[in-house]
């Protein structure tokens, strides 16, 4: 299963509502998650089950959709949010991740 | 504090093996599904591996089956991953991760091939 998440980069001021979104070639259901990394880190779970918030992430960030389209929303972007963010189907084998969307300051 | 910790990464020739292994503590380590994950420089994500909580079943993304072996010792709280034959695109670094939607990361050891 193919993920293509879109755009593959934008610039945001803080403040920002953003929307990143992530279509996968065949329908997932609700088995999506969503990423955050920042430079020199691991991957950060901010998102499961496509919109069921990880327990610590703030509830500024929000994931909807099911089947083949899905989005994250940031509602209003603040300065450690600047990241590149990915999606991951974990619906079936080969697991796959989206390409990454990085978020940079406008 | 739940932890994992990565080791085992290095500099090998193409053709080589390394093994990879991963502590956790801070949780029920034999209760979790595992995956690898790994990174090339400035790409993206890419899922490796992931084992069943009793080891009795495995997935491998097609680039590495047949090559790469994950496994577990429950009683040695680890996770790990034999990588033979490897290539030059192999090189990344390598993250274990706890789940399959995976909520503890480590923070990676290198995997560099190249002679």
């Amino acid at each position: 299963i193919q993920l293509t998440q879109s755009p593959s980069s934008l610039s945001a001021s803080v403040g920002d509502r953003v929307t990143i979104t992530c279509r996968a070639s065949q329908g997932i259901s609700s088995y999506l998650a969503w990423y955050q990394q920042k430079p020199g880190k691991a991957p950060k779970l901010l998102i499961y089950a496509a919109s069921t918030l990880q327990s610590g992430v703030p509830s500024r960030f929000s994931g909807s959709g099911s089947g083949t389209d899905f989005t994250l929303t940031i509602s209003s972007l603040q300065p450690e949010d600047f990241a590149t963010y990915y999606c991951q189907q974990v619906n079936s084998y080969p697991l796959t991740f989206g390409g990454g969307t990085k978020v940079e300051i406008k | 504090e739940v932890q994992l910790v990565e080791s085992g990464g290095g500099l090998v020739q193409p053709g080589g093996s390394l093994r990879l292994s991963c502590a956790a503590s801070g949780f029920t380590f034999s209760s979790y599904w595992m995956s690898w994950v790994r990174q090339a420089p400035g790409k993206g994500l890419e899922w490796v591996a992931n084992i069943k909580p009793d080891g009795s079943e495995k997935y491998y993304v097609d680039s590495v089956n047949g090559r790469f072996i994950i496994s577990r010792d429950n009683a040695k709280n680890s996770l790990y991953l034999q990588m033979n034959s490897l290539r030059a695109e192999d090189t990344a670094m390598y993250y274990c991760a706890r789940r399959i939607s995976s909520d503890i990361w480590g923070q990676g050891t290198m995997v560099t091939v190249s002679s």
